[in-house]
């Protein structure tokens, strides 16, 4: 399945690295989102982009930002991060103008902070 | 109260086993429903929606209650390749996930 497709799938980086996160989608679809996932916790919504229109900031600190040229691309900039930011990060795609509509999910990137 | 609470699991069933899920939502404005499962260390996938007369997809059914805002997932005939988490989400304005049900289906 290549509807969501996100790089990389792994990346290790240290503390006063900085690094990027790609998302791309091919479904047609206006709206897309950031979440993080940590290990053995629910899903946690991140970043929200409606028509390449941030619509949520989930109280995510700085040193996560997001970019959204269009409404097929989402990019999700790191810097001087924590071990604790260590998780799973995926990207989602959904069509926001239909109810009944879901999200489709990217394979994630794994990312680890030494 | 969170958004939307589940059963917190993990079930551990038996092959061939009649399983069920609960899932709750506290915003009665939500307008869409679904579940998900997602396996060991992939992303989430959508296995149906939930409509609000019940659905039913081959050995799973799901059911909707607007009234008592809670939802369900019926998995007959449990198979192993069924083991997996069961995340209940429910859209409002945004896609608001529950915290998942690990199901483990032993041979």
């Amino acid at each position: 399945e290549t509807g969501v497709t996100q790089t990389p799938r792994h990346l290790v980086m240290g503390m006063t690295n900085k690094k990027s996160l790609k998302c791309e989608q091919h479904l047609g679809h206006n709206a897309m989102y950031w979440y993080k996932q940590s290990a053995k916790k629910p899903l946690e919504l991140m970043f929200v982009y409606n028509f390449k229109e941030q619509t949520e900031n989930n109280s995510v600190p700085s040193r996560f930002s997001p970019e959204c040229p269009n409404s097929s691309h989402l990019f999700l900039h790191l810097h001087t991060l924590q071990p604790e930011d260590s998780a799973l990060y995926l990207c989602a795609s959904s069509q926001t103008s239909r109810q009944g509509e879901t999200q489709y999910f990217g394979p994630g990137t794994r990312l680890l902070v030494l | 109260r969170k958004e939307v609470e589940q059963d917190p699991g993990p079930f551990n069933v038996p092959e061939g086993a009649t399983v069920a899920f609960n899932c709750t939502y506290s915003n009665s404005a939500s307008q869409s429903f679904f579940w998900y499962r997602q396996d060991c260390r992939k992303e989430p996938k959508l296995l149906m929606s939930v409509y609000s007369s019940g659905n039913e997809d081959g050995r799973f059914t799901a059911q909707l209650n607007r009234a008592s805002q809670y939802i369900s997932l019926l998995i007959r005939d449990s198979k192993l390749s069924d083991s997996a988490t069961y995340l209940c989400v429910v859209r409002g304005q945004n896609f608001v996930f529950g915290p998942g049900t690990r199901l483990s289906v032993l041979p």
